[in-house]
């Protein structure tokens, strides 16, 4: 089973809005990544945010995370059109070596 | 820099049959991990091998099995194939799963796009 679970599932939303999508996980972790994944290719690591951090920036993402109810959330500001693709979280357990993902959020952008 | 490499990127096997597909990890990466991924899903952890050991294994049958070479490309096997086995298997590596490196973000090739008919 996967670790982490994605909501919502699918989202559409204008260029130029926000899009905040959010993961639940399981157990404890040592990190929690998001990635980015377009259609029929490789996923690409977005960002990354360490168990004791509570949020993280880079660029127009902003990612939040609370241990105590195992959440975290990735907000895109000013989206565009090529922000279209789907949206992975992914946590590392504590003490563990996998990476496990959850199933994603697709997220449409319409110009 | 060259990133992760897969080989093939597609390829049609018929039931029954045993697939192997390769994976060149990112230049000084030592760790390569691989996944499954069906469509409309997340991808699912198959292996991961560090320094040519084992590090980890999901929840895939026996079928499925997995070696890294002492230049840290690895392969990974998949006997008796089902049609259920029809997905994109994604390989990625990692500087590191252990020390100060845990924190090493994964870099994905860009798969091998399997089906079994």
């Amino acid at each position: 089973s996967q670790q982490g679970e994605e909501d919502p599932q699918a989202l559409s939303i204008q260029e130029g809005e926000n899009a905040t999508m959010n993961c639940s996980y399981k157990t404890s972790i040592n990190n929690l990544q998001w990635y980015r994944q377009n259609s029929g290719r490789g996923l690409v690591h977005l960002i990354l945010i360490r168990s004791n951090e509570r949020e993280k920036h880079s660029g127009r993402l902003r990612v939040t995370l609370d241990t105590s109810k195992k959440s975290s959330s990735l907000l895109i500001t000013a989206s565009r059109a090529a922000d279209t693709a789907s949206y992975f979280c992914a946590t590392k357990a504590a003490g563990g070596f996998k990476t496990i993902f959850g199933a994603g959020t697709r997220l449409f952008v319409k110009a | 820099d060259a990133g992760v490499t897969q080989s093939p990127t597609h390829l049609i096997k018929t039931r029954g049959q045993h697939v192997t597909l390769r994976c060149s990890p990112i230049s000084g990466h030592k760790s390569v991990s691989w996944y499954q991924q069906v469509l409309g899903q997340g991808p699912q952890f198959i292996f991961q091998y560090y320094e040519k050991e084992e590090r980890g294994r999901g929840n895939f049958p026996d079928r499925f099995s997995a070696r890294q070479f002492p230049n840290y490309s690895s392969e990974l096997n998949v006997n008796a194939l089902l049609l259920g086995d029809s997905a994109l298997y994604l390989c990625a590596s990692s500087r590191s799963t252990e020390g100060a490196q845990v924190d090493s973000p994964l870099h994905f090739g860009n798969g091998t796009r399997l089906t079994v008919t």
